[in-house]
C-alpha cells in the first residue's frame, strides 16, 4: 500500500479567489502522478497525468506542478466559480498499481 | 465514446445479505477496476483484472467479496454476507493497455452507493 497524502482535507474558496492544495506521494519508483475532479453525484473525471519531474499542465483556470524528487504535487484553482466545488483526487503509479489520496474538498461561495 | 457504465446506482441491503454490482467498461478497455470509497477515504482498490485475468486482488476480502470478468468484458462484483462496514461507494474504471498505459487517465463509472443496516 503506498502512502498518498493530501492536505488539506477541505477548504472553502470566495468566488473569484485563487487557491491550491498538495498531494505528496513516495519519491522512488516513480511513473505517474494522476489529478481527477469528482463532482458530486456524477464520477471522477481525470484532469491531468503527470509523469516528468518539472512538468506544468493547465486546463481552463485548473493547473497542476508536479516535483518527483521531493514527492508533491500542487494544484492551482484561478479565479474559483461554483462549478469549481467538487473533491480532488491525487493518485500516485508505480507502474501498474495506482493509489490513491482521500482528496481535498472544495466549497466554493458564491 | 460511451462511458463506464454501472448499476445500479443506489443500493440498501441489511446485514448478512447479498448484493451485486456489475460494470461495463469502455469498449477495448482491457483494464478494469474495482474500487471501494468510504466516507473521508480515497478509493481503496478492491481487484485489478486485465481482460480476464486478475493482476491484482490483494486487498479483497476474499472471505466475503467476489468479482469475475469472464468474456474480459463486463465484470461484476459481489458481497455475500454483507457487512455493516461494507457500507461505500463502489466505483468501476477502466483503462486502455498499451506500451506506456500508465500515462493513460482512469474512466470512472458513476459508482454504486451502498448502505448497509
Amino acid at each position: 500500500i503506498l502512502n498518498v497524502e493530501q492536505s488539506p482535507q477541505s477548504l472553502h474558496v470566495q468566488e473569484g479567489d485563487s487557491t491550491n492544495f498538495t498531494c505528496s506521494f513516495p519519491s522512488s519508483n516513480f511513473y505517474a502522478l494522476h489529478w481527477y475532479r469528482w463532482e458530486t453525484a456524477k464520477s471522477p473525471e481525470a484532469l491531468f497525468v503527470m509523469t516528468l519531474n518539472g512538468d506544468e499542465k493547465k486546463k481552463g483556470r485548473i493547473s497542476a506542478t508536479l516535483n518527483t524528487k521531493e514527492g508533491y504535487s500542487y494544484l492551482y484553482i484561478k479565479g474559483s466559480q461554483p462549478e469549481d466545488s467538487a473533491t480532488y483526487l491525487c493518485a500516485f503509479s508505480n507502474d501498474y498499481k495506482l493509489s490513491f489520496g482521500a482528496g481535498t474538498t472544495v466549497t466554493v461561495r458564491a | 465514446e460511451a462511458g463506464v457504465a454501472q448499476s445500479p446506482r443506489y443500493k440498501i441491503i441489511e446485514k448478512r445479505q447479498s448484493v451485486a454490482f456489475w460494470c461495463n467498461p469502455i469498449s477495448g478497455h482491457a483494464t478494469l477496476y474495482w474500487y471501494q470509497q468510504i466516507l473521508g477515504q480515497g478509493p481503496k482498490l478492491l481487484i485489478q483484472f486485465q481482460n480476464n485475468g486478475v493482476v491484482d486482488d490483494s486487498q479483497l476480502p476474499k472471505d466475503r467479496f467476489s468479482a469475475e470478468r469472464l468474456k474480459g468484458v463486463d465484470s461484476t462484483l459481489k458481497i455475500q454476507p454483507a457487512k455493516l462496514e461494507d457500507s461505500a461507494v463502489y466505483l468501476c474504471a477502466s483503462r486502455r493497455v498499451g506500451r506506456s498505459s500508465y500515462n493513460s487517465p482512469l474512466h470512472f463509472g458513476n459508482g454504486t452507493r451502498l448502505t448497509v443496516t
